[in-house]
C-alpha cells in the first residue's frame, strides 16, 4: 500500500506550543500533500510539496520532506485553538489518479 | 465558485431503502471522486470518475452505484445498505488525472438502521 502512516495518533498541545506531526509512506512519489479535517467535516488542502522539494512553507505551517527517508512532517507555530483537528497526509496511488490518506493525526489545542 | 456542494447532510434510511447522495461543484473540475470515512479512520477511496466515465472502482460492494451525469454532478445510489455502511460519505474534485489539491464536500453523514 502506498498509504501513508501518520505519527504521533494523538498529539495535545497548549496554545502558543509548536505542534510537529509526522508522515511516512512507501513508493515513490511526485508530490506529498497535506489536509486538515475538522470534526466530522471535509477535508481542506492544506499545502502540497513536491518530490524535488525539501521544505515548504505558507504562514505557519512548515512541510518538510526527505524523500531518501520516504517521510514528511508538518509543523504548525504557534497553535491556536481553531488548529484543533485531524491532520492527514496523502500521496498518489500508483497510477496517479486518486489520492490515498494515511491514518492521521488528532491534535489538540487547549487555551 | 470554490466548493463542493452534497446533500443531504445527514440521511438515516433503512436496510430496504433505496436514497441517493448528491455532489454538486461547479470550478470545472473534471475529476471527481467518492470516499467513505469511518469514525477515527482516514478516508476509503470508493470511486473515481474522469471526464464523466469510471475510472477507479475500489472493489465497492454492488449496493452502493455511482452515476456522473454530467461534468458537474455525481450521485451516489444507495440500495439495501447494511448498519456497517454507516460512514461519513465524502466527495471531492480536482483537475482531470491529477491527484493535486483536492476540493472536498462537508460529506453526508450517513445511518444505516
Amino acid at each position: 500500500s502506498q498509504q501513508g502512516e501518520e505519527d504521533p495518533q494523538a498529539l495535545s498541545i497548549q496554545e502558543g506550543e509548536n505542534a510537529t506531526m509526522n508522515c511516512s509512506y512507501k513508493t515513490s512519489i511526485n508530490n506529498l500533500q497535506w489536509y486538515r479535517q475538522n470534526s466530522g467535516r471535509g477535508l481542506v488542502h492544506l499545502i502540497l510539496i513536491r518530490s524535488n522539494e525539501r521544505e515548504k512553507h505558507s504562514g505557519r505551517l512548515r512541510v518538510t520532506l526527505d524523500t531518501s527517508k520516504k517521510s514528511s512532517s508538518l509543523l504548525i507555530t504557534a497553535s491556536r485553538a481553531a488548529d484543533t483537528a485531524s491532520y492527514f497526509c496523502a500521496t498518489a496511488n500508483q497510477a496517479g489518479t486518486a489520492l490515498i490518506f494515511g491514518k492521521g493525526t488528532t491534535l489538540s489545542v487547549s487555551s | 465558485d470554490t466548493e463542493v456542494t452534497q446533500t443531504p447532510k445527514h440521511l438515516v434510511m433503512g436496510m430496504t431503502n433505496k436514497k441517493s447522495l448528491k455532489c454538486e461543484q461547479h470550478m470545472g473540475h473534471r475529476a471527481m471522486y467518492w470516499y467513505k470515512q469511518k469514525a477515527k479512520k482516514p478516508p476509503e477511496l470508493m470511486f473515481v470518475y474522469s471526464y464523466e466515465k469510471l475510472s477507479i472502482n475500489e472493489s465497492v460492494p454492488s449496493r452502493f452505484s455511482p452515476e456522473c451525469p454530467n461534468s458537474s454532478l455525481l450521485n451516489l445510489h444507495l440500495h439495501a445498505l447494511q448498519p456497517e455502511d454507516s460512514a461519513l460519505y465524502l466527495c471531492a474534485s480536482s483537475q482531470a488525472r491529477q491527484a493535486l489539491g483536492y476540493t472536498f464536500g462537508s460529506g453526508t453523514r450517513l445511518t444505516v438502521v
